[in-house]
């Protein structure tokens, strides 16, 4: 069964301390991981999309990683404004879109 | 780019009356959106695939009578709750997707709160 667990499902920082969100999947046929960040009453934010193992991409403080198993969200020095839900989906042949539950990310100043 | 819009942001409804989302792509065009549903604190339900020119695609336990779903056009799709409930209220999400060559990317509206009394 296409599975997709995001870990932790809360994380609290204090600003300036780096950290990693993980998503880890069990699909067939992995057609794409995407990260999006989600704020309170407001659709999700488009940030990566990554296709194969090894691949990675960076924006602003964030870095996403992906192997064959998992992708990992890297914070690196976290502001207040990071604050967010972090979503992870994964879409497989067919193009059937899988989202995991979510890491609620609270950076404090 | 790839912006999409929805509208109406919020809307407050009685029991019984029908309630219409429009979901926009506004700088590509989509033969696929999607609409999701979410409640506090959950991650996103898909409940249906919008197909231009075809019926959507519901999810097992959507109904379809009581989701109504049309994709007019290459930019728009609509969602209407039907003789809505005091449960349906939610959060209402679409997506639209966007295929560039090799890639293949769901972007997704800013929401519509809806509230049925």
């Amino acid at each position: 069964e296409d599975q997709v667990t995001q870990s932790p499902e809360a994380l609290r920082l204090q600003e300036g301390e780096s950290s990693s969100l993980n998503c880890s999947y069990t699909v067939s046929g992995l057609r794409g991981l995407f990260w999006y960040r989600q704020d309170p009453g407001k659709g999700p934010e488009f940030l990566f999309t990554l296709y194969s193992a090894g691949e990675e991409k960076e924006k602003e403080r964030l870095k996403a990683t992906l192997t064959k198993k998992e992708s990992f969200l890297h914070i690196t020095a976290p502001k207040p404004e990071d604050s967010a839900t972090y979503l992870c989906a994964v879409h497989t042949g067919g193009f059937k879109t899988i989202f995991g539950a979510g890491t609620r990310l609270f950076v404090k100043a | 780019g790839a912006v999409v819009s929805q509208h109406p942001s919020w809307v407050i409804c009685k029991s019984g009356t029908s309630v219409k989302i429009e979901c926009r792509s506004l700088d590509f065009q989509a033969t696929t959106m999607f609409w999701y549903r979410q409640f506090p604190k959950q991650s996103l339900m898909l409940m249906a695939t919008s197909n231009e020119g075809s019926k959507a695609t519901y999810e097992q336990g959507v109904e379809k009578d009581k989701f109504l779903i049309n994709h007019a056009s290459l930019t728009l799709s609509t969602l209407t709750v039907t003789s809505a409930h005091p449960e349906d209220s939610s959060f209402y999400i679409c997506s639209a997707r966007r295929v560039m060559g090799s890639t293949d990317t769901q972007y997704f509206g800013p929401g519509t709160r809806l509230t049925v009394l």
